[in-house]
């Protein structure tokens, strides 16, 4: 079974720009979180999509935005680009979005902000 | 709101002695608890979760954890440690009594396995 794939896998923008960012779950997974993680905050939690619908949202300004299509797939988008959102991107999937399901992540979007 | 700590930001152990990597939390209810690993350049991949049952709770590579209803806590540990071990540990938590279900992630713990 394939794992969870993100694209693209590095990414180099200017400040102001936007970025889209795009993630394929699991297949048979319905559930889709996307991480923020640097090495000083960590792994911050920025929304979890389930059937195309928001479950949750981090606290991340609005300039963040995302979704998920009919067939799981998801997207992010970051509008306005700031040199503090170099990060790395991180999607998860799982089967659901009940308490006990965890998560399968891919290998992330390396995002340098200039 | 739920939160995890992780109060060592590196763990340095020689390999063939046990290790133990430490996580705590704080839930309103009761806890959903997971261990992640990230070795360079990868995303984090799952190791093992508590939800209920026994406390000790055996996972992949090894690794096995201890719940800790009292004390709150959920380290990670193995018998015997390897140079392979060597990685990013993150610890989880998700509080199934609250409204705001999404997992929080500890801020990491760098271990070391020194050969």
């Amino acid at each position: 079974k394939a794992g969870v794939t993100q694209t693209p896998r590095y990414l180099i923008k200017t400040r102001g720009q936007q970025v889209t960012l795009s993630c394929s779950p699991i297949s048979g997974h319905r559930s889709v979180s996307w991480y923020q993680q640097t090495p000083g905050q960590g792994l911050q939690f920025l929304f979890e999509y389930f059937s195309e619908t928001q479950r949750n949202k981090g606290n991340f300004p609005g300039r963040f935005s995302g979704r998920q299509f009919s067939n799981s797939r998801s997207e992010m988008n970051v509008s306005t680009l700031e040199l503090g959102d170099s990060a790395l991107y991180l999607c998860a999937s799982s089967r659901g979005t009940g308490d006990s399901y965890e998560q399968y992540f891919g290998p992330g979007t390396r995002l340098t902000v200039t | 709101a739920q939160s995890v700590a992780q109060p060592e930001d590196q763990v340095n152990v020689a390999e063939g002695n046990p290790l133990t990597v430490k996580c705590t939390y704080s839930v309103s209810g009761n806890p959903y608890l997971f261990w992640y690993v990230q070795y360079p350049n990868r995303g984090l991949q799952f190791l093992l979760k508590y939800i209920t049952g026994d406390n000790l709770v055996k996972g992949s590579y090894g690794f096995e954890a201890e719940f800790n209803k009292s004390q709150t806590s959920f380290h990670l540990k193995k018998p015997s440690a390897l140079v392979s071990d060597s990685a990013l540990y993150f610890c989880a938590v998700r509080d199934t009594e609250s409204r705001d279900d999404k997992i929080i992630f500890g801020k990491g713990t760098r271990l070391h396995i020194l050969p």
